[in-house]
């Protein structure tokens, strides 16, 4: 079965102080790592796909790399409004269902 | 476009009540699947439906519940009889292609009581 271990679960932050999310994963053909992200009382956002080891990705202050254990996400010189639960999740190459890690929830401080 | 759409977006009911969630996709995405959130299990998908039919419904907890697309714009959840356990944020969401992200709704928030 797919295992997705996420950490930290939380993470607090000051405004402009960069650091990392870790993606962990165990998956039967890999056929895409997802990250996401979800604010209080919606549904998860879209962020990156990777699909290969060694790809990397970015949007604004965030950025995705992928090994074949593990995706990290950078969030360089986060702001309050970067606060929010990450993430992240597996799809199989046989397989179209995402599993999802249980989050990591980010606070920045301004 | 509206993206996806799903009603209500609160429902209280009692136990042993029959619940149902409906959603609408996004208007060209193939794939439609539902998801249930809760904080104990994050998210756990129940079923999911690829032109309609459905592909893959191991998630789903058990008999109580039963999931249709009668049509490429519309689906339900339908939870009978619920129970408190029942109890968690559905999401609907859909994709174009199975392999491209999906987009979410903003879920139902189910409370049994």
């Amino acid at each position: 079965e797919d295992q997705v271990t996420q950490s930290p679960e939380a993470l607090r932050l000051q405004e402009g102080e960069s650091s990392s999310l870790n993606c962990s994963y165990t998956v039967s053909g890999l056929r895409g790592l997802f990250w996401y992200r979800q604010d209080p009382g919606k549904g998860p956002e879209f962020l990156f796909t990777l699909y290969s080891a060694g790809e990397e990705k970015e949007k604004e202050r965030l950025k995705a790399t992928l090994t074949k254990k593990e995706s990290f996400l950078h969030i360089t010189a986060p702001k309050p409004e970067d606060s929010a639960t990450y993430l992240c999740a597996v799809q199989r190459s046989n397989d179209y269902k995402l599993s999802f890690g249980a989050g990591t929830t980010v606070t920045v401080r301004a | 476009d509206a993206g996806v759409i799903q009603s209500p977006r609160h429902e209280v009911t009692e136990m042993g009540q029959e619940v149902t969630l409906r959603c609408k996709p996004i208007s060209g995405h193939d794939y439609l699947f539902w998801y249930r959130q809760t904080m104990m299990r994050g998210l756990e998908l129940l079923i999911y439906f690829n032109n309609n039919v459905p592909i893959d419904d191991s998630g789903m907890p058990e008999d109580r519940f039963s999931a249709k697309m009668p049509n490429a714009s519309f689906s339900t959840l339908k939870i009978q009889p619920s129970e408190p356990r029942d109890s968690a944020v559905y999401f609907c969401a859909s994709s174009p292609q199975g392999s491209y992200g999906y987009t979410f709704g903003s879920g139902t928030r189910l409370t049994v009581v």
